[in-house]
Order: C-alpha cells, then structure tokens, then sequence
C-alpha cells in the first residue's frame, strides 16, 4: 500500500549536537507536512513544502523536499532540551490523501 | 486560534461495551478526522468526513463507526470495545478540501479497555 517511512523511530542526542529525520515515500507526493507532537500533547502543525528541491527553514530548524518528491528531511542545528518531542512528516499523496509517517521521538540530554 | 474538543481525555472501559468520543470544532471547518496513534505506528486513520451526514473510510475503520449530524460535531463510536482498541485517539480537522490544508488536532482520548 501507500506508505511514507520514516527514520530512525527514536534518537537521543546531547544538548548541542544536531539531529535529522527523514522521510521517503514510494509514491510522489504533491506536498509534504511536518508536525511537532510533545510529550503528553498533541501533533502540531510546523511547515509545508510544496515544490520539488525546496528548503524551508524556522529559527534552527531546516526543512527540505526532494527534487523527486518522494522525500523530505527536518535538520535540528544544535538541539536544545525544548526539541524535545515527536516529529511526524505526513504526505499529501495525489487524490488528497494524507499519510502520515511513524514519527521520529527525540530526547535531548542535558 | 482554532480549536479542536475532545469531550474524554481519559477513559476506561470494559470489553463489549460501547464507547462514543465525541470531538467538536469550533472554526467552521469541513474537514474532521479520526486518528489512532500507538506506538511505533505513527498516527493511522480510522474515518474521515468532508461534509455533514457525510464519512469515508480510513486505513483501519474495522471495529469502528462514525456519525456527523452537525457540522461542528464529529463522533467516533466502538460498537463493542476490546482490549486491541486500548490506544491515544486524536480527532482532528481542517478547511475545505483538497491537498494542502494543516490540520488541527485535538488534545487526545486516552481509552484504556480492561
């Protein structure tokens, strides 16, 4: 079926150190979301990328779309403990159906 | 700000019993969603509505039904809980139609099934 992965599932980095996730899908997509969930809370949304190669970027965070639209990344530059949550991609597939990754849980150590 | 209600945060209930969680919007949005979210698996979609009276099937409607009388008003129904549908439910929407529009969650319903 439709998928879009997502990795790694879980990473724990040191306060300071940088920190990606990525997301492929087997399908193109005709934009990609990404969403910041924090423990006990619920997903919000951050961005949207809409053309192929396109680069976002919100303080330290830095988003990209692949030229083939099939992939994305969200790039963290020097985590804080604030970064501290889940960060989910989820794919607008042709046909208007949304599908969202497994989400990425960061922890950040202090 | 738009606002997304879900009526439980946390529940528990007994296998075969009947479970509503209701989830209501306060923005005039077309678009309400049911997500389950668990561990490992993301967020999957059980049913989706564009328009009162109106639902589609998500990923995993199975076990699940869903009724929108109102357009604000969005219900998730376990005709006869089990353990399996121990989860995080999150309800959600979003405006008009078409790719493209974020989408607004709501704080969650923890359903425990004992």
């Amino acid at each position: 079926g439709q998928q879009v992965m997502q990795i790694p599932q879980y990473q724990h980095v040191q306060e300071g150190e940088d920190f990606t996730t990525y997301c492929n899908s087997s399908t193109t997509l005709s934009n990609i979301q990404w969403y910041k969930q924090r423990p006990g809370g619920h997903p919000v949304f951050l961005i949207q990328l809409v053309k192929s190669g396109e680069v976002k970027k919100q303080k330290r965070l830095t988003f990209q779309f692949g030229e083939a639209k099939k992939n994305s990344s969200l790039h963290i530059t020097a985590t804080q403990t604030t970064d501290v949550g889940t960060y989910f991609c989820a794919g607008h597939l042709y046909g208007n159906k949304l599908v969202f990754g497994a989400g990425t849980i960061l922890r950040v150590k202090s | 700000d738009v606002k997304v209600t879900q009526s439980s945060r946390y529940l528990v209930k007994r296998t075969g019993e009947k479970v509503f969680l209701e989830c209501v919007q306060d923005m005039d949005h077309e678009n309400m969603f049911w997500y389950r979210q668990d561990p490992g698996l993301g967020l999957r979609l059980i049913y989706f509505s564009y328009d009162v009276k109106m639902k589609e099937k998500g990923d995993i409607p199975e076990g699940y039904s869903v009724s929108r009388e109102k357009k604000e008003r969005f219900s998730l129904i376990l005709e006869s809980a089990s353990t399996n549908q121990t989860s995080m439910y999150l309800c959600a929407s979003s405006v008009a139609r078409g790719t493209g529009n974020t989408i607004y969650f709501g704080e969650g319903s923890w359903l425990t099934v004992v």
